[in-house]
């Protein structure tokens, strides 16, 4: 299985900055995924982040909301932007490799907004 | 819409018995189905898939069983140990995963 780091663990922000989370593996994969889990919900596919092109976002989430950068297989950035207490979550960087059906997790940054 | 669904937010066992972990799903669609363990501060883990065209898995101690005409999976744990206990999650694939709300299984001495 790939080694996912992500960075920062955990954050307190203020409401109205943006959080820039950052995603590096191991090993150069096919996909990554961002995911967000909420209080008490289970976890929500926010986008697909494409190498070298726009993320591919689900149905609630935008582009100028959470942009996404993936600028080679193994490094992907989520930013959380104009942050309000609504996007107190945690998020999960998520990779997959072709050929395979499993998508392993990173540990997730558990953001705070206050 | 709640495509994957898991009614049982809670599960309590004791240490050596079976735990069963149930999920339901909409779109017969699907492909692959999958089991996550989760703990507090940690990313999902992995746990155990099946393919829509098998009716059961098993790796060790963990089972997991797929009725196609219920749309249902259900995950078997024997025996349950104090270790097992967590936040599990039922995902079901095509393309992309989409995970159930999650059932939290103690396991007790």
């Amino acid at each position: 299985s790939a080694v996912i780091s992500q960075k920062p663990s955990r954050d307190i922000c203020q409401r109205g900055t943006s959080l820039t989370i950052q995603c590096q593996v191991d090993s150069q994969v096919t996909m990554m995924f961002w995911y967000r889990q909420q209080p008490g919900q289970s976890l929500t596919l926010i986008a697909t982040a494409n190498q070298g092109s726009e993320a591919t976002y689900e149905s609630g989430f935008v582009i100028d909301k959470f942009p996404i950068s993936r600028p080679n297989l193994t490094f992907s950035t989520l930013t959380v932007s104009n942050m309000s207490p609504e996007d107190s979550s945690i998020y999960l960087c998520s990779v997959r490799s072709q050929g395979r059906t499993e998508a392993f997790f990173g540990q997730g940054t558990r953001l705070t907004v206050v | 819409d709640q495509q994957v669904k898991q009614n049982s937010p809670s599960l309590s066992v004791q240490e050596g018995r079976i735990s069963i972990l149930n999920c339901d799903y909409t779109n017969s669609m699907f492909d692959y189905f999958l089991w996550y363990k989760k703990y507090p501060a940690e990313g999902p883990t992995f746990l155990i898939s099946i393919s829509s065209i098998k009716d059961k898995n098993e790796d060790g101690r963990f089972t997991v069983f797929l009725n196609k005409s219920a749309k249902h999976l259900s995950l078997h744990i024997v025996p349950s140990q104090p270790g097992d206990s967590a936040v599990y999650f039922c995902a079901a694939s095509r393309y992309k995963l989409i995970f159930g709300t999650g059932t939290r299984l103690q396991v007790f001495p």
